[in-house]
C-alpha cells in the first residue's frame, strides 16, 4: 500500500524546476506532501483532496490525478531553503491513516 | 504556541528493558499517530489513534503498544525492546478523525537498543 516515488534523489541548482511524483495502486482519498530538513521532523507542505484539485502556494504547487492515483509535487525556481527529502502520503478513506513513499531528496545547490 | 512534544528525544537501552516514549499534543487533536523512520523506508505507521479509548493498529505494530486515556496524550511503550526496534519516532496529531488534515510532527525520538 506504501506509494511509489520517484525520482529518489535530484540535484537542481538556484532557479531550476523539479517534478517529484507519487504513484499508489489503491483508490485514494487525498495525497499529503511533506518536506522534512535533515535533523528535523516532517513539515506539511500541503493536502489534495479526490477530485482533481491543483493547488499550491509560492513556488510550490501540485496536482492529483484522481483516475490514475498519481500526484506531482511542482517546484519552480527553486532556492536553496528547498533543500530536503519530500515525502508524499496516501490517505485511501479520509480518516487520516498515510502510508508514506519512501522519499525524494532535493538537494538545492548554488 | 501549537505543538507536538516527545520524550526523551534520545534515549539508549539495552535488549528487554521496558520503556515508554510519551508524546503529547496542545492543539486538542482528535487523531493521533506513532510512526518510525528508517533508512530507505521511509515513514512506516505503528499505532494510530482516532479519539480518546481507541487505538487501532499501523502497519507495523509488532512490539509495540499504546494507550490513549487523555485527549493530549498518546504514549509508544516497547515492553521488550530489541535491536531491531533502533530507529527514529515520530508522533503527529491531526484536527479530526473523519477527513483529511494536515499532520503535525513532534521532534522525534532517536532509540537504539543495544
Amino acid at each position: 500500500q506504501q506509494p511509489v516515488q520517484s525520482p529518489q534523489a535530484v540535484i537542481l541548482r538556484e532557479g531550476e524546476d523539479a517534478v517529484i511524483n507519487c504513484s499508489s495502486s489503491k483508490a485514494l482519498y487525498s495525497v499529503h506532501w511533506y518536506r522534512q530538513k535533515h535533523g528535523e521532523a516532517p513539515v506539511f507542505l500541503m493536502i489534495l483532496l479526490k477530485g482533481g484539485e491543483q493547488k499550491g502556494h509560492d513556488k510550490i504547487s501540485a496536482s492529483f490525478n484522481e483516475k490514475k492515483q498519481q500526484s506531482s509535487l511542482y517546484l519552480t525556481a527553486s532556492q536553496l531553503s528547498y533543500s530536503g527529502t519530500y515525502f508524499c502520503g496516501t490517505d485511501q478513506t479520509g480518516a487520516n491513516n498515510l502510508f508514506f513513499g519512501t522519499g525524494t531528496r532535493l538537494t538545492v545547490i548554488p | 504556541e501549537a505543538q507536538v512534544t516527545q520524550n526523551p528525544r534520545y534515549l539508549i537501552t539495552v535488549t528487554g528493558k521496558k520503556l515508554t516514549v510519551t508524546c503529547s499534543q496542545n492543539m486538542n487533536h482528535e487523531y493521533m499517530s506513532w510512526y518510525r523512520q528508517d533508512p530507505g523506508l521511509g515513514l512506516r505507521q505503528i499505532y494510530y489513534s482516532m479519539n480518546v479509548e481507541v487505538t487501532d493498529k499501523g502497519d507495523v505494530p509488532e512490539g509495540y503498544k499504546v494507550s490513549r486515556k487523555e485527549k493530549r496524550n498518546f504514549p509508544l511503550i516497547l515492553e521488550s525492546p530489541s535491536p531491531n526496534q533502533t530507529s527514529l519516532y515520530f508522533c503527529a496529531s491531526s484536527l479530526s478523525r473523519t477527513d483529511s488534515y494536515e499532520q503535525y510532527f513532534g521532534p522525534g525520538t532517536r532509540l537504539t537498543v543495544t
